[in-house]
């Protein structure tokens, strides 16, 4: 049973445009969202986070959006760069536990 | 300053062969460490936490097994290999109270 979905395998887009990753989930019992960056053969490397008590949050670039009624989540890229081309992956960790639930990953291309 | 190894990096073993995989975190005390694997063309998958020195969760019944002799280190080990065993695993821990798990190198495992 996959909690935590993404449902685009891959996303191309042009440098300088917005890049819109989604994500969805099924279980109203996650309280914290996560987004990483993984390049092949590293670890993923964290980039964003929100709270389940807000809707939004933004770091430079990077603006995660957190939509409880849909069970949805996206992160925005803005502008684009060649260098985000990764796989992201989103995340959710349960109220009171320690455990942290990723999706199956979206393969971004930003085509210069 | 916090940091997290793992080795070997890469490991080409045969069907049947027993696997040990290493994970030590430095700088911090008592953290919660986790194993994930992330099989071709499929997300992170939780495999194991701890949350203690000998305090095991497992999340998927598999061919695996975790161990966590000290306090941070944890283990990641097999006593047959299968071919689905193929992967890369990854170990994690939270370096701070902010939520967001910090990843190692990864470890590449190729069973033939």
């Amino acid at each position: 049973d996959q909690q935590v979905k993404q449902n685009s395998p891959s996303l191309s887009v042009q440098e300088g445009r917005i890049s819109i990753l989604n994500c969805d989930y099924t279980n109203s019992m996650f309280d914290y969202f996560l987004w990483y960056k993984k390049y092949p053969a590293e670890g993923p490397t964290f980039l964003i986070s929100i709270s389940s008590i807000k809707d939004k949050n933004e770091d430079g670039r990077f603006t995660v959006f957190l939509n409880k009624s849909a069970k949805h989540l996206s992160l925005h890229i803005v502008p684009s760069q060649p260098g985000d081309s990764a796989v992201y992956f989103c995340a959710a960790r349960p109220a009171g536990t320690y455990k942290y639930i990723f999706g199956t990953g979206t393969r971004l291309k930003v085509l210069a | 300053s916090q940091t997290i190894h793992q080795w070997p990096a890469t490991l080409v073993q045969p069907v049947g062969s027993p696997l040990s995989l290493e994970c030590t975190v430095e700088g911090t005390s008592n953290p919660n460490l986790y194993w994930y694997r992330q099989a071709a063309g499929r997300g992170l998958q939780l495999l194991f936490y701890s949350v203690g020195i000998g305090q095991i969760s497992s999340e998927v019944p598999q061919n695996l097994s975790a161990s966590r002799p000290q306090d941070r280190q944890f283990i990641l080990s097999s006593k047959k290999l299968l071919l689905s065993d193929s992967g890369f695993y990854l170990c994690a821990y939270p370096p701070g109270d902010t939520g967001e798990l910090f990843f190692g190198e990864g470890s590449r495992l190729t069973v033939l």
